[in-house]
């Protein structure tokens, strides 16, 4: 069965440091998206991607944040100084079309010290 | 914005016992409702969705009902199995995809 795969399952860094969490969408997918979860709170919407673009975006996704699809294979979030509230649970996600199923990876557990 | 909410946060049931997880949301316009099942290491995983032209839906042990007017929906699993043991998760949006407003989840255990 195909999976959306992430690396790495762990990160802990250092506050103010950039980190880059990567996403391996399923092949055919058209649309990505990055959610994330705070320990103990709802999962919420950051930011959804198509044909190299943003399409939506949350409140939380400000300039810290940034997406990219370097190559034909890979999706990526990055943070560009961290702070210590963005410690969570990243969640990465594609679909075929932006209405049909959404299949999640397993997520990257961001710890910010 | 969309706001769900969703109870009860843990459900025990006894094998082979129906489990019911209720969620409400706030906004009108969303129109469609995942349910999301996910297990321990891994990601959520999609089990079932309705969107608003419908009220119910089934696969197999598993059905979600839609109520527009109330602005709330339901999973109900029937015949419970120890393997339906994980965190439920609801949903919804206008849009699909985008900008899903998640439930905060709920632990459902199936006891032997």
């Amino acid at each position: 069965e195909p999976e959306v795969t992430q690396t790495p399952s762990h990160q802990v860094t250092q506050m103010g440091q950039e980190v880059i969490l990567r996403c391996v969408p399923i092949s055919n997918h058209l649309y990505f998206y990055w959610y994330r979860q705070i320990l103990g709170q709802k999962v919420e919407f950051l930011v959804s991607f198509y044909n190299n673009e943003i399409s939506e975006k949350s409140e939380i996704f400000d300039d810290q944040f940034s997406v990219e699809r370097p190559d034909g294979s890979n999706f990526t979030l990055k943070i560009r100084s961290t702070k210590l509230e963005d410690s969570a649970m990243y969640f990465c996600a594609s679909s075929a079309y932006p209405e049909t199923e959404a299949f999640f990876g397993q997520g990257t557990r961001l710890t910010v010290v | 914005g969309e706001n769900v909410e969703q109870h009860p946060s843990t459900l025990s049931v006894q094998e082979g016992d129906s489990a019911v997880i209720k969620c409400t949301y706030s906004d009108s316009a969303s129109n469609y409702f995942p349910w999301y099942k996910q297990e321990l290491g891994k990601g959520p995983q999609l089990i079932i969705d309705i969107r608003s032209n419908v009220g119910e839906k089934k696969d197999q042990r598993i059905a979600v009902t839609l109520n527009k007017t109330a602005k709330h929906f339901s999973l109900h699993i029937t015949e419970t199995q120890p393997e339906d043991s994980a965190v439920y998760f609801c949903a919804a949006s206008r849009n699909g995809n985008n900008r899903l407003a998640f439930g905060k989840g709920n632990q459902v255990v199936v006891i032997p």
